[in-house]
């Protein structure tokens, strides 16, 4: 099955720095690439979402990449802000429906 | 819409318990999930179901059952507790068509805190 690898585990950054998440996944078949994320006791909401016959997604202040020849994605936060302060997960959908997630990276925005 | 739902938000079970985990969707959504949560993890997929009365194993099945015997509602059935099973879980769901360029956006539910002692 396909595994998904995330860096770092946490981030800590100055606010208005810019943040910066990694991951890898391992089947090549993978072609759907979202992000989530998830504040302290609530669900996980998806920011951003990149499928596999598009290099880089923007939307305000995140980005995402993909490089399907290096199998790897990421995330760009630019000018954080404190309320960008969460846990982060990203995933790979290496079929029609399953998403296998990373083990997610922690994000502190210091004010 | 209420979106995606889920019973309850807490609950402490003793080895060996049994209980069903609730989860309703009023998107009609044809796809719905059940994840784990455990401290410092992803989210691992336990089982999925593509529509009524079709379900499938996922990544963590063992100790779980589901069914889903209309489009709206996908229980979690846990029939003996475990200590291991203490987690926060997660039901989602998501629409989409039978085509394989197709991929729509996983909603959650607010999760269930579950505690096996």
């Amino acid at each position: 099955g396909e595994n998904v690898e995330q860096h770092p585990s946490t981030l800590s950054v100055q606010e208005g720095d810019s943040a910066v998440i990694k991951c890898t996944y391992s089947d090549s078949a993978s072609n759907y690439f979202p992000w989530y994320k998830q504040e302290l006791g609530k669900r996980p909401q998806l920011i951003i979402d990149i499928r596999s016959n598009v290099g880089e997604k923007k939307d305000q202040r995140i980005a995402v990449t993909l490089n399907k020849t290096a199998k790897h994605f990421s995330l760009h936060i630019t000018e954080t802000q404190p309320e960008d302060s969460a846990v982060y997960f990203c995933a790979a959908c290496s079929n029609d429906y399953k998403l296998s997630f990373g083990a997610g990276t922690t994000v502190t925005v210091r004010a | 819409n209420a979106g995606v739902t889920q019973t309850p938000k807490f609950r402490i079970l003793k080895i060996g318990q049994s209980m069903t985990l609730q989860c309703t969707q009023d998107m009609n959504h044809n796809y719905m999930y059940w994840y784990r949560q455990d401290p410092g993890m992803g989210l691992k997929l336990i089982y999925y179901s593509v529509g009524a009365g079709i379900t499938d194993k996922g990544e963590v099945p063992n100790g779980y059952n589901v069914s889903r015997s209309t489009t709206e509602d996908f229980p979690l059935r846990l029939e003996l507790a475990a200590p291991s099973q203490t987690s926060v879980y997660f039901c989602a769901s998501s629409y989409r068509v039978l085509a394989r360029s197709s991929y729509n956006e996983q909603f959650f539910g607010p999760g269930t805190r579950l505690t096996v002692l």
